[in-house]
């Protein structure tokens, strides 16, 4: 069975600072994995995805997440936070025509 | 493009009615998820529809259910409503490959009273 875990329910961090949200999965094959976020009273938007590769992707809005197959992670990254980047965010993994998602971070950005 | 259109946005709706929500996919999409949002529960997957097959079930109850038409449109339904079935339900859609993304609408608010 696929499954994620997010470890971290709320990280605050100041704006210009820079963030690692962390994501572990688990899938028996290849993984498709994927992070989303969501603003409040809004849908899902991707940010990047992970099928094969290289295992450093680039994603919209300057963040990063590299695939780490050891350690079964898949961790979230930016240099410098904005404020607009206080949102939810979603880390899921791919298969069987569905996708699993983890619990969810909530950032917040102090000034 | 246009993106993925759900209807309605917001629904009030005692227990024990029925509901249907819609969903319309990005144009040339022929895969159509859907998910159940809760602060309890997070993102839980309910089906997937494609070119008007189910290839997917989550692990929810009969009471809910799905189905496809040919122009990839979506339709899920709820049947005898309670009270924690109130929650943000999400339509996805995708070219249908599994590892094609899955876009999102803006989901369908439903509260249950």
């Amino acid at each position: 069975a696929q499954s994620v875990t997010q470890p971290d329910i709320h990280i605050t961090v100041s704006e210009g600072a820079s963030l690692e949200l962390r994501c572990n999965y688990s899938y028996g094959a290849t993984p498709y994995l994927f992070w989303y976020v969501q603003s409040p009273g809004q849908g899902l938007q991707l940010l990047l995805k992970y099928f094969s590769g290289d295992t450093l992707v680039q994603g919209i809005k300057g963040f990063e997440a590299e695939f780490k197959r050891s350690q079964s992670s898949f961790n979230l990254r930016k240099p410098s936070v904005h404020w607009s980047d206080a949102a939810e965010y979603f880390c899921a993994v791919g298969g069987n025509y569905k996708l699993t998602f983890g619990k969810g971070t909530l950032l917040t950005v102090n000034p | 493009k246009a993106g993925v259109t759900q209807t309605p946005r917001y629904l009030i709706k005692t227990r024990g009615q029925q509901v249907t929500l819609s969903c319309s996919p990005i144009s040339g999409h022929r895969s159509v998820s859907w998910y159940q949002q809760t602060p309890g529960q997070g993102l839980q997957f309910l089906f997937e529809y494609f070119s008007e097959t189910q290839r997917n079930k989550g692990n929810f109850p009969g009471r809910f259910s799905g189905r496809q038409f040919s122009n990839s449109r979506s339709e899920m339904n709820v049947s005898t409503l309670e009270l924690g079935d109130s929650a943000l339900y999400l339509c996805a859609s995708s070219q249908g490959l599994v590892t094609d993304t899955q876009y999102f609408g803006p989901g369908t608010r439903l509260t249950v009273l």
